[in-house]
């Protein structure tokens, strides 16, 4: 079975545009997450989206913003890139509440 | 105070030896544990989940102990495959579920 698939894989961006990032969960896993990484440091919770609602919403400015599609994909938008936006960014899937997370292979966002 | 905390090392190992290393956490409404680990540039992956009263997966131990509120992971007869970034991570009971709180990473280095 397909894990956690993330799209694309990198990608490089200038200050000031928007970035648009993919993510595809596990067959039916139902709950999406998304997590910053930067270098050095632990992924950061980004939100969290259940059967197409936000159910968890981390410390990020109104910049960043996503969604979830009925098919349970989800994207995550990323508005008015700043120089700190480059990261790793981490999609994770799950079936419930109390299963662990599984993560995709993320993106790499680097902003010029 | 971050949420989760974790010495970040590196634990420089011989191969076949033992390591251990801890990982404190500050809210006692943590409710669930893990430990992921992560290669470099690449996703975390779930190396184990954390219960009460201990568990063992082939060479590897995890502990909790909440009255001290830290986890740790032993890692016996180490294999050079088990060089990686070990992220400890926790659940709050007041957050969304989906949403995993990761310290920053503890590196083990094992050498020949």
């Amino acid at each position: 079975d397909a894990g956690v698939t993330q799209s694309p894989t990198h990608l490089i961006k200038t200050r000031g545009q928007h970035v648009t990032l993919r993510c595809s969960p596990i067959s039916g896993h139902k709950s999406v997450s998304w997590y910053q990484q930067v270098l050095g440091q632990g992924p950061q919770f980004i939100f969290q989206y259940y059967e197409k609602e936000e159910r968890g919403r981390g410390n990020f400015p109104d910049r960043f913003s996503a969604r979830q599609f009925p098919n349970y994909s989800s994207e995550l938008n990323v508005n008015a890139l700043l120089l700190g936006d480059s990261a790793l960014y981490l999609c994770a899937s799950s079936f419930q509440s109390n299963q662990p997370q599984h993560f995709g292979d993320g993106t790499r966002l680097s902003i010029l | 105070r971050k949420e989760v905390e974790q010495d970040p090392g590196p634990f420089n190992v011989p191969e076949g030896a033992t390591v251990a290393f801890n990982c404190t956490y500050s809210n006692s409404a943590s409710q669930s544990f893990f430990w992921y680990r992560q290669d470099c540039r690449k996703e975390p992956k779930l190396l184990m989940s954390v219960y009460s009263s201990g568990n063992e997966d082939g060479r590897f131990t995890a502990q909790l102990n909440r009255a001290s509120q830290y986890i740790s992971l032993l890692i016996r007869d180490s294999k050079l495959s088990d060089s990686a970034t070990y992220l400890c991570v926790v659940t709050l009971l007041t957050d969304s579920w989906g949403k995993l709180q990761f310290g920053a990473g503890t590196q083990v280095v094992v050498t020949p």
